[in-house]
């Protein structure tokens, strides 16, 4: 089974650009997860997707925002970008299991974003 | 999600077995303990994950001490391909897929 992917891998924008960055889950996954992983922060949660609906939100400010479509693939937007929003943005795909179970999460590769 | 405490950094030499201790001293019961680790800028690869039992499979073993307090990684023979940085991770069956993580322990397995 093909793993999560993300595209692109890697990115550079320009303060107060956009960028959307792509992942598709595992297949039969339905349940996809973003994270940001800073140096100075490491590894922290963004949101969650689950059936096309936003399940779970980290404290992130409004300017990143996600979707996801019919087939669970996802996209993440960051609008306005600072130079603090330069990290790697990790997807994470899993079931999850019925009534609700949580399951194991798998990451893609991640999306390097450079903000200059 | 209860907090995990690891050591900053570890050092193991090839072929031997890494043991990897974590303390997560507020476990609740439905609270499973989940291993994952980073090789440098990729993201981070599942490893193993258990409640009460101990687990083993074909990258590692996961002691859980009988209180489940505290939880031992395991690689029994360490090579130069391990050397990453291994997060322990405590998460609550129901719900949420987020996953809280800390700065974990960063292995290195020395020729």
């Amino acid at each position: 089974k093909a793993g999560v992917t993300q595209t692109p891998r890697y990115l550079i924008k320009t303060r107060g650009q956009q960028v959307t960055l792509s992942c598709s889950p595992i297949s039969g996954h339905r349940s996809v997860s973003w994270y940001q992983q800073t140096p100075g922060q490491g590894l922290q949660f963004l949101f969650e997707y689950f059936s096309e609906t936003q399940r779970n939100k980290g404290n992130f400010p409004g300017r990143f925002s996600g979707r996801q479509f019919s087939n669970s693939r996802s996209e993440m937007n960051v609008s306005t970008l600072e130079l603090g929003d330069s990290a790697l943005y990790l997807c994470a795909s899993s079931l999850p299991l019925a009534g609700g179970t949580a399951d194991t999460q798998y990451f893609g590769p991640g999306t390097r974003l450079t903000v200059l | 999600d209860a907090k995990t405490t690891q050591p900053p950094s570890m050092d193991c030499a090839e072929g031997r077995a890494a043991n990897l201790p974590c303390n997560h001293s507020t476990i609740s019961g439905n609270e499973y303990v989940y291993w994952y680790r980073q090789i440098h800028s990729q993201g981070p690869q599942y490893i193993i994950h258990g409640l009460k039992n101990n687990e083993t499979n074909e990258m590692a073993s996961l002691i859980i001490t009988e209180d489940r307090k505290s939880s031992t990684l395991i690689l029994p023979h360490a090579t130069l391909r391990d050397t990453a940085v291994y997060y322990c991770i405590v998460r609550g069956i129901q719900g949420a897929q987020k996953l809280v993580f800390g700065q974990g322990t960063r292995l290195t397995i020395n020729p």
